[in-house]
This record gives structure tokens, C-alpha cells and sequence, in this order.
């Protein structure tokens, strides 16, 4: 079952603007995550923020996470075209050794020049 | 794409055939995942393995089947019996007690 639901599920940007993604999720969770995927391709790995935690930066990256929305928001600031690509919110649930995610269905984002 | 990598990155078989997707990781990563992801959707767990000879069904495990014979290595077999085999096959590994995953290229699988 896929716990996320992201919003918007597509957003269309220039160059320069930031871009807003939003994550709801329904259970409670370890941490969340946000990954990038460009088209045809693996995931990446962006940000990982706890439950324990409400924000977290990274470089032109800033996530939030309320667990009493359960929700999450990451944040690109200054968008590059190079940012085209979908963003994954995914939450973890951690068992023995390994981290179970349960991902959302994603946001595209397209930044134009 | 770190230290992970999916061969091949095309596979095209006829229905009715058993088709074996190959992972493999250098990490050194304890723990490894095979998700399915189909156009448009998020990814979806099949199966997850966190030691060597021990593997756990994910969420939609029916149809498919997994080894972990060696550390570095998590083959997915897609057996005749999944219904709708076509789709983006992610493998993916985590170090233990970290978090984050590691993701392959992926294989594109089409049955026809």
C-alpha cells in the first residue's frame, strides 16, 4: 500500500522560483524521507528528517515535518533546470537491520529557462 | 547510482516465461530491496532481505521470488504466475542502522 500522497502532482516553474512539494502520510512513522528520480532512472537519496525533528536543511533544500498533520513539505530554493525530475516522499518504518519505506506517488517537476 | 547496479537495463520476454533480474552491490550493505514502480506511481516493496539466507515478503510479493545466497548479490526471478510482469524493477541496499536507501539504475521489463 503506498502511504504517501504528494501534492501538487505536477508543478511547472521558471528558472530562479522555488518549487513547494507537500507530503501526507497516515501512520506513525521513524522518519521520513524525500528522493529524486530523473526519468528512466534510480532513485536519489535527498534528505532524511526524523520524527523527533521539524526542520532540516540542506544545501538549496528545506524539509518539514508536522506529525501532527503528518505531513511533510520539501522546499527547492533558487530551482535550476537541472532540477526537472519527480520527488518521492518516503516514510520508514525501521525492521531489524532494515529500513521498510512506503513511498508516495510522487511530484514532476519541471523548471523551464 | 552508487555502488549498485542492475543488469540488464532492457528485458523483453514472452508470457509464460520465468525471467531473473540481477542486482548486485559493493557497499558492503547488510540490507537490500526490490521495488516495482509502473508508470506514474511511487514504488512498491516486493521483497527485502537484512542478512545473508533470510529475505521477507514486501507488499506485493505474489509472482515473483528472491535469493540471497551471497552479501553482494539480491537476483529477482519474475515468475510465470505474476499477472502483469511489465513494469520499472528498482533494486535498492541500506547500510544497517542507517536509513537512506541506495538505488540501482533499474531494468525496464516488457512481457509480451
Amino acid at each position: 500500500s503506498q502511504q504517501g500522497e504528494e501534492d501538487p502532482q505536477a508543478l511547472s516553474i521558471q528558472e530562479g522560483e522555488n518549487a513547494t512539494m507537500n507530503c501526507s502520510y497516515k501512520t506513525s512513522i521513524n522518519n521520513l524521507q524525500w528522493y529524486r528520480q530523473n526519468s528512466g532512472r534510480g532513485l536519489v537519496h535527498l534528505i532524511l528528517i526524523r520524527s523527533n525533528e521539524r526542520e532540516k536543511h540542506s544545501g538549496r533544500l528545506r524539509v518539514t515535518l508536522d506529525t501532527s498533520k503528518k505531513s511533510s513539505s520539501l522546499l527547492i530554493t533558487a530551482s535550476r533546470a537541472a532540477d526537472t525530475a519527480s520527488y518521492f516522499c518516503a516514510t520508514a518504518a525501521v525492521t531489524g537491520t532494515a529500513s521498510k519505506l512506503t513511498f508516495g506517488t510522487g511530484t514532476r517537476l519541471q523548471v523551464t529557462l | 547510482d552508487g555502488g549498485i547496479t542492475q543488469s540488464p537495463k532492457y528485458l523483453f520476454r514472452k508470457e509464460g516465461q520465468n525471467v531473473t533480474l540481477s542486482c548486485e552491490q559493493n557497499l558492503n550493505h547488510d540490507a537490500m530491496y526490490w521495488y516495482r514502480q509502473d508508470p506514474g506511481q511511487g514504488l512498491r516493496l516486493i521483497y527485502y532481505s537484512q542478512i545473508v539466507n533470510d529475505f521477507q515478503k514486501g507488499d506485493i510479493a505474489e509472482g515473483y521470488s528472491v535469493s540471497r545466497e551471497k552479501k553482494e548479490s539480491f537476483p529477482l526471478t519474475v515468475t510465470s504466475a505474476q499477472k502483469n510482469p511489465t513494469a520499472f524493477y528498482l533494486c535498492a541496499s541500506s547500510n544497517q542502522g542507517a536509513r537512506e536507501q541506495y538505488f540501482g539504475p533499474g531494468t525496464r521489463l516488457t512481457v509480451t
